[in-house]
């Protein structure tokens, strides 16, 4: 499985677009990236997923570069609901999909 | 969709003894995972089912640890002559088929455990 390295922790003000950068330097053809958000004592949730280029749903924006070393995450106009830890996970979607989850990001929002 | 629900939500038990916890997965979803979160770190995988076959356990999962997911429905997690290191929050996951196109697994609020 493909390691990946992000930031500890970033601090942001509310109302602010936030940008998480991963670096998985070690991707394979087959693996796609996956983020997921983790609230305090819940269990990790899904934001979005992709391949390649770009991909965008109601929540977050994934950009991906060509050579797909790494990838990032973009949360528009975060608000204090969005403190959270950010999971950067790599991983083939073929057959069963085991993830390995990193340290993660510790976004904190501040008013 | 109900989501997945796991039971109890908070254990505490005394080293030593055995406890168990039970995953049920969304209805519809054939694959579950279990792992293993510990303060300030990410899940750890433990183990995967496909249906009610058990596909891959980490060396994580010591031979005081099993599951079973009987006729592919919901998953239990046993923990046997529990120790103090045992002290995390278990979190169950599921899934469906890549068939499907969706392989984002779904998880649960997790299992609290504490082993004094």
């Amino acid at each position: 499985l493909a390691k990946t390295t992000q930031p500890i922790s970033m601090d942001s003000y509310e109302g602010q677009e936030v940008n998480i950068t991963c670096s998985h330097n070690n991707i394979a053809t087959n693996d796609y990236i996956t983020w997921y958000q983790q609230f305090p004592s819940q269990g990790p949730r899904f934001i979005i997923q992709g391949y390649k280029t770009k991909v965008t749903n109601e929540v977050a924006s994934l950009f991906i570069p060509a050579d797909r070393k790494s990838s990032t995450l973009s949360l528009p106009r975060v608000s204090l609901s969005d403190t959270a830890v950010y999971y950067c996970l790599v991983g083939d979607m073929r057959g069963y999909q085991k993830v390995t989850f990193g340290t993660g990001t510790k976004l904190q929002v501040i008013p | 969709d109900t989501g997945v629900s796991q039971n109890p939500r908070h254990k505490i038990t005394k080293r030593g003894q055995n406890v168990t916890f039970r995953c049920d997965p969304i209805s519809e979803h054939n694959r579950l995972y279990w792992y293993r979160q510990t303060l300030g770190q990410g899940p750890e995988f433990l183990t995967y089912f496909q249906n009610e076959a058990q596909l891959e356990k980490s060396r994580l999962l010591s031979d005081r640890f099993s599951a079973e997911r009987p006729k592919g429905s919901f998953s239990t997690l046993e923990i046997q002559r529990t120790e103090q290191g045992d002290s995390a929050m278990y979190l169950c996951a599921s899934s469906k088929g890549l068939l499907t196109g969706r392989t984002e697994q779904f998880f649960g609020p997790g299992t609290r455990l504490t082993v004094l």
